[in-house]
């Protein structure tokens, strides 16, 4: 395993909530990207956290929220779910941020949006 | 054009055959590549990273071709255990960790 975790494992929400996703790195890692993969497809770039700060942001709307703690644990928070949000939230760690460093991914969490 | 695009599959091929992938990026300022392997229902994990040099992991071959904007992954001798999709990915487009997955390549080996 990755040392990477995610909680939960599943959700269920309906359309207009709000929900909060958890994910801690592996330690010595400082940098957490969150990915959103929907079904039969890639993961997409959400957002990425380094030291604490937004460091990049794919093509999602601002109801697409994030953070980073000092322990450089990190949050995803989604407003306003829609039915299409449904998806495989993934994070990953990686050491420094480096564009040839691994990224280590945790087990996801499935949301699922009623 | 979608940024990173990969034969969807399935390839079903027996124990034993040679299979290759294939995947083309459009933005050439990507910086760096990789294959990522996922299984069913569980998360993504490092296969190899993709030099221009090309690499080599026992029975897998990566090669780049960046004028081309071309990755190839190459299996020999397929296991049972090889079945999996198999994500092409590029990085650093913007100068940030921002990896880009294709829509992954879905392998089925067969006794």
């Amino acid at each position: 395993e990755t040392g990477v975790t995610q909680s939960p494992t599943h959700l269920i929400k309906t359309r207009g909530q709000q929900v909060t996703l958890r994910c801690s790195s592996q330690s010595g890692h400082n940098t957490v990207s969150w990915y959103q993969q929907a079904l039969g497809q890639g993961p997409q770039f959400i957002f990425q956290y380094y030291r604490e700060e937004e460091n990049g942001r794919g093509n999602f709307p601002p109801r697409f929220s994030g953070l980073q703690f000092p322990n450089y644990s990190s949050e995803l928070n989604v407003n306003a779910l829609e039915l299409d949000d449904s998806a495989l939230y993934l994070c990953a760690s990686s050491t420094s941020g480096g564009v040839w460093d691994e990224q280590f991914f945790g087990p996801g969490t499935r949301l699922t949006v009623l | 054009r979608k940024e990173v695009e990969q034969d969807p599959g399935p390839f079903n091929v027996p124990e034993g055959a040679t299979v290759a992938f294939n995947c083309t990026y459009s933005n050439s300022a990507s910086q760096s590549f990789f294959w990522y392997r996922q299984d069913c229902r569980k998360e993504p994990k490092l296969l190899m990273s993709v030099y221009s040099s090309g690499n080599e992991d026992g029975r897998f071959t990566a090669q780049l071709n960046r004028a081309s904007q071309y990755i190839s992954l190459l299996i020999r001798d397929s296991k049972l255990s090889d079945s999996a999709t198999y994500l092409c990915v590029v990085n650093g487009i913007s100068n940030n960790n921002d990896m880009r997955f294709g829509a992954g390549t879905r392998l089925t080996v067969k006794p």
